[in-house]
């Protein structure tokens, strides 16, 4: 199989305090992985991309320095809003690219709930 | 550059009636078409792709998509819905096409509710 878990699935901070979410290809390598963010009834919206032991991808109009992306192994990225704010709050998904003959998939996390209060 | 477009942000069926969401890309490049379901509060979980091998590709619960490169579709098919297939569907198209991992561009979803 290919599974991939995000922790916490839920999470509530204080407006200015910073929250960090685990996404982890738990029974494959994944040298991608991808940040995306999910607002109600809305369609998931690529914040960036993640590769291992190098420096994440921002799409436009993303803040990199509020958005800390680290993909410190072939199996674990970090996702750390910085300084949240009630904006923030959204649902955050995660997605690992796992080699499958000549293609690649995507295989995507539970998500994240993220509310800042 | 790649997009996908969903018809129908909203779709609405009677239970045993057949399924159909409709997805039109755009790709310079030979596509990579996936769809995919989210249950409320959930990830997305994929239930077909197109890898070129088959036009008509069969995915999980029942689902089917045919491409068809004259008409750049890529439609969602079901004959029977069943209550349970309440969900959103996204299509997606990956950026670089074919073997080259990399990112999806999704549709912006479509809401299946079945009647009972």
């Amino acid at each position: 199989g290919a599974v991939v878990s995000q922790h916490p699935s839920r999470v509530i901070c204080k407006s200015g305090t910073s929250v960090k979410i685990e996404c982890r290809s738990l029974d494959f390598q994944a040298t991608t992985m991808f940040w995306y963010r999910q607002f109600p009834k809305q369609s998931l919206m690529l914040m960036a991309t993640s590769n291992e032991g190098s420096k994440a991808t921002y799409e436009q109009g993303v803040e990199k320095d509020k958005f800390l992306i680290n993909h410190a192994s072939l199996t674990l990225s970090t996702l750390t809003v910085t300084s949240a704010h009630p904006e923030d709050s959204s649902f955050y998904i995660c997605s690992a690219t796992k080699r499958s003959g000549a293609a690649y998939e995507q295989y995507f996390g539970p998500g994240t709930r993220l509310t800042v209060t | 550059a790649q997009s996908v477009t969903q018809l129908g942000s909203h779709v609405s069926v009677s239970e045993g009636a057949l399924v159909l969401l409709r997805c039109n890309y755009s790709s310079s490049v030979p596509p990579y078409l996936f769809w995919y379901v989210q249950y409320p509060n959930q990830g997305l979980q994929l239930l077909l792709k197109y890898t070129s091998a088959a036009t008509l590709v069969k995915g999980i619960n029942g689902f089917e998509a045919e491409f068809k490169k004259s008409e750049t579709s890529f439609h969602l098919t079901k004959p029977s819905a069943h209550m349970s297939d309440a969900a959103e569907y996204f299509c997606a198209v990956s950026d670089k096409g074919r073997n080259q991992g990399g990112k999806l561009i999704f549709g912006q979803g479509t809401e299946l509710s079945v009647k009972p």
